[in-house]
């Protein structure tokens, strides 16, 4: 079945260091979303990406999708004490046809003032 | 705008016994999804619901896991009997998005379950 792993597992970063997670998944997708998951809390949706390529931008945070559509990037600009969380990729299979999520293994970023 | 509730919080129960978890989507989402949340992990999808009709419930354990969505709202799942590696975080989510379609999940606060 379809995975989608992610790099590095966990990031320690002091404040305003830069950060990037690589998402690579075993097929081609449809789309793939981003969400933050912070400390004891729930996934919350950050982004979502379609088209092969494709570069989106929300603040510090910049978005990729791979142009094979196999893989993507979350980079962070300068980080925050407040980017403390864990950043999931979530992918739907091409040609399957609900399109289920598979989500990531995850990118556990802290941040140290 | 009201978010996915869900209850109760937090369960804490022996190995062979049962539970239930209940969920309350974002009102007029057609897709509700159950995941289980292991600690480290990513979420991992049990069960998708479009409506009352089940899209895909390929990784439920289905000797032990139930999920039933009543008039296509509130949702419950049920885990008869428990066994250790069940404890986790099992989450609701709802989507606006008919199968198929590529919505944005939003997310309740989950309830974490201790199985001794």
């Amino acid at each position: 079945g379809q995975q989608v792993m992610q790099i590095p597992q966990y990031q320690h970063v002091q404040e305003g260091e830069d950060f990037t997670t690589y998402c690579n998944s075993s097929t081609t997708l449809s789309n793939i979303q981003w969400y933050k998951q912070r400390p004891g809390g729930h996934p919350v949706f950050l982004i979502q990406l379609v088209k092969s390529g494709e570069v989106k931008k929300q603040k510090r945070l910049t978005f990729q999708f791979g142009e094979a559509k196999k893989n993507s990037s979350l980079h962070i600009t300068a980080t925050q004490t407040t980017d403390v969380g864990t950043y999931f990729c979530a992918g739907r299979e091409m040609n399957t046809g609900f399109q289920k999520l598979v989500f990531g293994t995850g990118t556990r970023l802290l941040v140290s003032p | 705008e009201a978010g996915v509730a869900q209850s109760p919080r937090y369960k804490i129960i022996e190995k062979r016994q049962s539970v239930a978890f209940w969920c309350n989507p974002i009102s007029g989402h057609a897709t509700l999804y159950w995941y289980q949340q292991i600690l480290g992990q990513g979420p991992k999808l049990l069960i998708q619901f479009q409506n009352n009709g089940v899209v895909d419930d390929s990784q439920l354990p289905k000797d032990r896991f139930s999920a039933e969505r009543l008039k296509g709202v509130d949702s419950t799942l049920k885990i008869q009997p428990a066994k250790l590696e069940d404890s986790a975080v099992y989450l609701c989510a709802s989507s606006l998005g008919l199968t198929g379609s590529s919505y944005e999940q939003y997310f309740g606060p989950g309830t974490r379950l201790t199985v001794t």
